[in-house]
């Protein structure tokens, strides 16, 4: 069974423009998580989708958006680029109703995003 | 809210050498504990869980044992190798408003030299 992909995995942007960023789940994972990755703060998460619906978002400004699609594919788009926005990307995917006590989420490769 | 603290690194150990990463959580409730790992220019991989108190997860010789008492959950490892240099992550989730969010801790990067 094929991982997560994400695509780009590279992208130099200048600031004050706009990135869009794709991730394709694991075939059967309706569950879409978004992470951001830096050296100052880590990972901290962005948000999440299931079915299509925004279930939960992290601390982060207006700018960073995202959507899901019918086949469970998911995108963020980040708006206004600023340089503290140059960060890996990591997407994640799961399968929810394994039960509560037993949810994994599998990771793709990460988009690293570079803002000049 | 939810928070992982996990021992400051990097750490260098000899090939052969015995791991221990500390991890210590704080969070309401009752979490799901993870360690993930990231070797150079990849995603993060799972490498193991444990879903409640007293759980020891396990894989590919590394093992992790969830102590409600400590709130802790720390890595160990009896012989590391050269393919085991990576970060590692300590990670917990609970379930919140029907969303599964992963906190993490800062990760520790191990480096073994043969």
């Amino acid at each position: 069974k094929a991982g997560v992909t994400q695509t780009p995995r590279y992208l130099i942007k200048t600031r004050g423009q706009q990135v869009t960023l794709s991730c394709s789940p694991i075939s059967g994972h309706r569950s879409v998580s978004w992470y951001q990755q830096t050296p100052g703060q880590g990972l901290q998460f962005l948000f999440e989708y299931f079915s299509e619906t925004q279930r939960n978002k992290g601390n982060f400004p207006g700018r960073f958006s995202g959507r899901q699609f019918s086949n469970s594919r998911s995108e963020m788009n980040v708006s206004t680029l600023e340089l503290g926005d140059s960060a890996l990307y990591l997407c994640a995917s799961s399968l929810p109703g394994q039960g509560a006590f037993s949810y994994e989420q599998y990771f793709g490769p990460g988009t690293r995003l570079t803002v000049t | 809210g939810d928070s992982v603290t996990q021992m400051e690194g990097p750490v260098t150990l000899s090939e052969e050498a015995f791991l221990t990463i500390n991890c210590t959580y704080t969070a309401t409730g009752y979490p799901s504990l993870f360690w993930y790992v990231q070797y150079p220019g990849e995603g993060l991989q799972l490498l193991l869980k444990a879903t409640k108190a007293d759980d020891k997860g396990s894989n590919k010789g590394f093992e992790a044992t969830y102590r409600k008492e400590t709130t802790s959950f720390h890595l160990e490892k009896g012989s590391v190798q050269v393919s085991d240099s990576a970060v590692y992550f300590c990670a917990l989730t609970r379930i919140g408003a029907g969303s599964y969010q992963l906190t993490f801790g800062k990760g520790t990067k191990l480096s073994v030299i043969p």
